[in-house]
């Protein structure tokens, strides 16, 4: 079991430019969750599917931010028009029923996105 | 909504001695609360859990936690910290029945001397 797959590990873009980041979750998890972490505000929720279906995207900026899952074995998350301020580290995570709160949710190592 | 707080954002310790780090939730119904550690590098791993039941969950490499309703808290313990226990440790919390995003506290850095 490789984990939960997250590519690109490191970023750098340019403020105005677009950055698409992937995330591969386990092998039969129905639920995907996207997390951000900087220092400042720690790990904040940005959106979740369930069997490929956007449930909750209430963490997600408003703006310049959209998240897809086209299928099951992989989602996206893509920023339009980076700002330093998107600088951080992206999570992804995955669990394998989504009907409970008790499960677990198994993150990869992330995508740290430096916006110069 | 849910919040989580750990009031300690570091805390260092002996190698061999105890460790405690606090967490306090803030949520009116039932939270379904976890530990997770982030070591250097690394991405966050699940230490141990609580879901409604034994109110002391036994989790990996010797760690535990007790929840108490009254106080709504989810303190971590270990009773002999090792040299590879240095690593951030963050409380999160889930409410009801279904899945969704954790609220997550700010976390706790845990360095380890000799």
């Amino acid at each position: 079991n490789a984990g939960v797959i997250q590519t690109p590990r490191h970023k750098v873009t340019g403020k105005g430019q677009e950055a698409t980041l992937w995330c591969e979750p386990i092998s039969g998890h129905s639920a995907v969750f996207w997390y951000r972490q900087t220092i400042v505000q720690g790990l904040e929720f940005l959106t979740y599917f369930r069997n490929q279906a956007p449930i909750d995207d209430s963490g997600m900026p408003k703006e310049r931010f959209s998240a897809q899952m086209p299928n099951q074995s992989h989602s996206t998350l893509k920023i339009q028009s980076t700002q330093p301020q998107d600088s951080a580290v992206y999570l992804c995570a995955s669990s394998l029923d989504p009907g409970g709160a008790r499960d677990t949710q198994y993150f990869g190592p992330g995508t740290r996105l430096l916006v110069l | 909504a849910q919040s989580v707080t750990q009031p300690d954002a570091r805390v260092t310790v002996s190698e061999g001695a105890s460790l405690q780090l606090r967490c306090k939730y803030s949520y009116f119904g039932t939270p379904y609360l976890f530990w997770y550690v982030q070591y250097p590098r690394q991405g966050l791993q699940l230490l141990l859990k609580y879901y409604p039941g034994d109110p002391v969950v036994q989790g990996v490499n010797g760690f535990e936690a007790e929840f108490s309703k009254s106080n709504s808290s989810f303190h971590l313990r270990k009773a002999s910290v090792h040299w590879s226990d240095w690593a951030v440790y963050f409380c999160a919390v889930s409410m009801d029945n279904y899945a969704q995003g954790l609220t997550f506290g700010l976390g706790t850095r845990v360095s380890v001397f000799p």
